[in-house]
């Protein structure tokens, strides 16, 4: 069955270090897209990309970094420099960016930093 | 600016009929998504409105009205598997990216 993987489900980091989320997808979706879920608030966009070796920021893209080498993986980097990491990730992918089509989600991975 | 308000929780009873409100400001307008999601789970799409009017797929309806930056999502037949939260989402805005605004989601408790 086709859909978006994340790994892992539950991630522990200490402050001070750098920590990579997978996201992979077998849609063949073009679009791929990261949030991140705060309790009492919308998901907010990070970073998203149209297409491979292509990424945009989104809203809240300060203390991270993506890439997208290739069109099925677009891994997020939570750097040290991010002031507030410990949230839930969702990754998403569609068809094509901006169009009518319904975003895909991952099942997210839950990020604690002590 | 833009923004999206929708209830933070809502109960109700199994069987019932519930009917959750999403109001928007958006400059621009592509489209409203709802999404339903689980605790710790992903969201999972819901309907989509365009244009006026209600659409309507098995329990679950969503309408919209343009002009008062209106949506709602009626569940009927409530089942305790439908405690969740239901997330509202615009894609609005301009330019080459059309941006998609989530809500921050109403908690819905469905008791027996």
């Amino acid at each position: 069955d086709g859909g978006i993987t994340q790994s892992p489900k539950y991630l522990f980091r200490k402050e001070g270090q750098n920590v990579t989320l997978s996201c992979e997808q077998n849609l063949n979706h073009d679009a791929m897209y990261w949030y991140r879920q705060d309790p009492g608030q919308g998901l907010r966009l990070i970073y998203y990309s149209q297409i491979v070796n292509d990424f945009q920021k989104g809203d809240i893209a300060e203390g991270y970094s993506v890439s997208r080498e290739k069109k099925e993986s677009f891994p997020l980097t939570v750097t040290s420099a991010q002031k507030n990491p410990t949230a839930f990730y969702l990754c998403a992918s569609s068809p094509r960016q901006g169009d009518n089509s319904p975003l895909h989600f991952g099942n997210g991975t839950r990020l604690t930093v002590t | 600016g833009q923004n999206i308000d929708q209830p933070t929780e809502m109960t109700a009873t199994e069987g019932a009929i519930v009917q959750i409100n999403c109001t928007y400001q958006t400059s621009g307008f592509n489209g409203l998504f709802w999404y339903q999601q689980h605790a710790g789970e992903a969201p999972t799409f819901l309907s989509y409105n365009v244009l006026d009017g209600l659409e309507e797929k098995g329990r679950f309806s969503s309408f919209l009205s343009r002009s008062k930056g209106y949506s709602y999502l009626l569940l009927k037949e409530l089942q305790m598997k439908d405690s969740a939260s239901y997330l509202c989402a615009v894609r609005g805005g301009s330019g080459g990216y059309n941006k998609l605004i989530f809500g921050a989601g109403t908690r819905l408790a469905v008791h027996p």
